[in-house]
């Protein structure tokens, strides 16, 4: 079985102020993690993925995520939050071919 | 490429009604899967197809769901009969191989049973 935990409902920060959304996996085998953003209205846009080496994966507009296996974390963060960023954050993972999602976290930015 | 195309975006519908939603992947991709997102329940994984053919349909909730993928193109979901609490927004999500690596996600379509 495998399974994804947000723990936060909603993060709320101010602009410029570093941002972390939290995400915590269970999973058999090695996973393969994922952030998803979604807009109101609006499908699933990828932003990074984990599947192997380095530990801190990029992505895009600015995010990255650390994968900490004795934890089995993967938190989402950015040095620098805009409120162009405020959208609902999902975390993923497999071991597999099909995407479990958490439920969702929703990101607040203030001017 | 227009991505993955769902229609439609919006649908309303009284209860008891048969209910049918599109799914246009993208171009090349051989994996197509169908998401339900509602706010109780969250993303849930309906029915995965790997060429064309279902793979897993664990995630359909009974058999008043449906789903097919006559060819590389075009998928449905047919809900019939409809009931309030099918009320959701669908996703349909596809990908260049079986590995969720790459995942597009279409609009998806929001769905109203009254």
């Amino acid at each position: 079985a495998q399974s994804v935990a947000q723990p936060e409902d909603q993060v709320k920060v101010a602009e410029g102020n570093p941002l972390t959304v939290k995400c915590t996996y269970s999973v058999s085998g090695n996973p393969y993690l994922f952030w998803y953003v979604q807009y109101p209205n609006r499908g699933l846009q990828f932003l990074l993925k984990y599947i192997t080496g380095d530990n801190l994966v990029k992505g895009s507009y600015g995010f990255e995520a650390e994968f900490n296996k004795s934890q089995t974390s993967f938190h989402l963060k950015k040095p620098s939050a805009l409120v162009s960023d405020s959208a609902l954050y999902f975390c993923a993972v497999t071991s597999g071919y099909a995407l479990n999602f958490g439920k969702g976290t929703s990101l607040l930015v203030t001017p | 490429d227009a991505g993955v195309i769902q229609s439609p975006r919006h649908e309303v519908t009284e209860m008891g009604q048969e209910v049918t939603l599109r799914c246009k992947p993208i171009s090349g991709h051989n994996s197509l899967f169908w998401y339900r997102q509602t706010m109780m329940r969250g993303l849930e994984l309906l029915i995965y197809f790997n060429n064309n053919v279902p793979i897993d349909d664990s995630g359909m909730p009974e058999d008043r769901f449906s789903a097919k993928m006559p060819n590389a193109s075009f998928s449905t979901l047919k809900i019939q009969p409809s009931e309030p609490r099918d009320s959701a927004v669908y996703f349909c999500a596809s990908s260049l191989e079986s590995s969720p690596d790459g995942y597009t996600f279409g609009s998806g379509t929001r769905l109203t049973v009254v």
